[in-house]
């Protein structure tokens, strides 16, 4: 069964400063991996994903995430963040085999600050 | 685009009534899922289905069922509901590698 941990419930950040939200999973067999983001009021989108190939794969509005298999670790990054990155993100894995269950975080909170 | 339509974005319904969401897809997805979405707790998954006919259990599946009678459509039921299934629920669609995509979520509260 797989699982994910995202390690900062809320982070804080001022305008054009970088930031990193950290994702870490747990999995028996290979993995897709997925970033979403939730504004305010909204459903979820997809920013970004990763299937195979170079780890680092990058998504809209800015946003990478980099694939690391030792550490199964998925984080996401922004070098300059705006106010309208306000929003909650949320870490995703999907088996590539067997029962398709897609499994999410429990969520991060990131607030742009002025 | 994918289009995911969920039947309602707020519902109010009293405690013991049944309740059935209805989520419809349009791009002949194989897997639909069933989640919901509390402050603090990200998306748990209830249901999910992987064809038609076909469900599996998700992480939270109690004083849940589901039903996916044709492709596009996934339904969530409450048999009797109680407060604390007062929450979000969103319904998602996936085409393996593409990512989900979800509907815009109904807002459930139970009095």
């Amino acid at each position: 069964a797989q699982s994910v941990t995202q390690l900062d419930s809320q982070v804080p950040v001022f305008e054009e400063a970088p930031v990193e939200l950290r994702c870490n999973y747990s999995s028996s067999v290979s993995v897709y991996l997925f970033w979403y983001v939730q504004y305010p009021n909204q459903g979820l989108q997809l920013l970004l994903k990763y299937l195979s190939g170079s780890t680092l794969v990058k998504g809209i509005n800015g946003f990478e995430a980099e694939f690391n298999k030792s550490q199964t670790s998925f984080h996401l990054r922004k070098p300059s963040v705006h106010i309208s990155d306000t929003a909650e993100y949320f870490c995703a894995v999907i088996s590539e085999r067997g029962a398709q269950k897609l499994v999410f975080g429990q969520g991060t909170r990131l607030t742009i600050n002025p | 685009d994918v289009k995911v339509t969920q039947s309602s974005r707020y519902l109010v319904k009293r405690t013991g009534e049944k309740v059935f969401l209805e989520c419809v897809q349009d791009m002949d997805h194989e897997n639909m899922f069933w989640y919901r979405q509390d402050p603090g707790l990200g998306l748990r998954l209830i249901y999910f289905s992987y064809d038609v006919k076909m469900k599996e259990k998700g992480d939270i599946p109690e004083g849940y069922s589901v039903s996916r009678e044709k492709k596009e459509r996934f339904s969530l039921i409450l048999e009797s509901a109680s407060t604390n299934q007062t929450s979000m629920y969103l319904c998602a669609s996936s085409l393996l590698g593409a990512g989900a995509f979800f509907g815009q979520g109904t807002r459930l509260t139970v009095v």
